[in-house]
């Protein structure tokens, strides 16, 4: 495996359901991310972890829990969540900043749909 | 809060046509870079522009930037079908070294290239 790797890659789930994404980095990189992307909306910032800190987007909703044992993985626990939490969610990962460009490294997305 | 916009949101260009999205963004900041997605895929890096003045080329595709301005811009020239994608640029405006990447996405120009 190389890059940045996300399962599943489809998800349909009922609002009552509990599921979880997994996102998994084979790039040495010390930082990762959630990134969820709506139909027409801008790719919203959802978590980040690394080595010194985890920030969470204020605006996110606590029915999302993320998740990070290590600097390889990054899970994001899903419950009880709404229709309009239907998106792409997208995975990266970074080296952290200071000599490093900050450049992002994407993974393919687990689609979400909740019924 | 960060802004970033872009535009045009929707280009359909002639193959053999040279064209420019532009990214403005609200804050000060050194860092931008452009991403490319296809539909149903992840998010591909294309530049990372640290500094004002920077220019980067790749084939029919140069993306440069002006601090001072607030404004990226990504130049296509002679366009080819291959490169009918969605196009976003990113912003970071964190200064301080050793702390994750928290970049701002504009919303994407869809770009249609047609024969």
């Amino acid at each position: 495996e190389t890059g940045v790797t996300q399962t599943p890659r489809h998800l349909v789930m009922g609002m009552t359901n509990k599921k979880s994404l997994k996102c998994e980095q084979h790039l040495g990189h010390n930082a990762m991310y959630w990134y969820k992307q709506s139909a027409k909306k801008p790719l919203e910032l959802m978590f980040v972890y690394s080595l010194e800190e985890r920030v969470e987007n204020n605006s996110v909703p606590s029915r999302f829990s993320p998740e990070c044992p290590n600097s390889s993985h990054l899970f994001l626990h899903l419950h009880t969540l709404q229709p309009e939490d239907s998106a792409l969610y997208l995975c990266a990962s970074s080296r952290v900043r200071g000599a490093n460009t900050g450049e992002l490294f994407f993974g393919e997305g687990s689609r979400l749909t909740v019924l | 809060e960060l802004k970033v916009e872009q535009n045009p949101l929707f280009l359909s260009m002639q193959e053999g046509k040279n064209y420019t999205i532009y990214c403005n963004y609200s804050t000060t900041s050194d860092r931008l870079y452009w991403y490319r997605q296809d539909p149903g895929k992840s998010l591909e890096s294309l530049f990372v522009l640290l500094s004002n003045g920077a220019v980067k080329q790749e084939g029919r595709l140069m993306a440069s930037l002006d601090t001072k301005a607030r404004l990226s811009t990504l130049h296509i020239t002679a366009a080819v079908h291959d490169l009918s994608a969605t196009y976003f640029c990113a912003v970071d405006i964190l200064k301080n070294t050793g702390t994750a990447s928290k970049l701002t996405f504009g919303t994407g120009t869809r770009l249609q290239v047609t024969l």
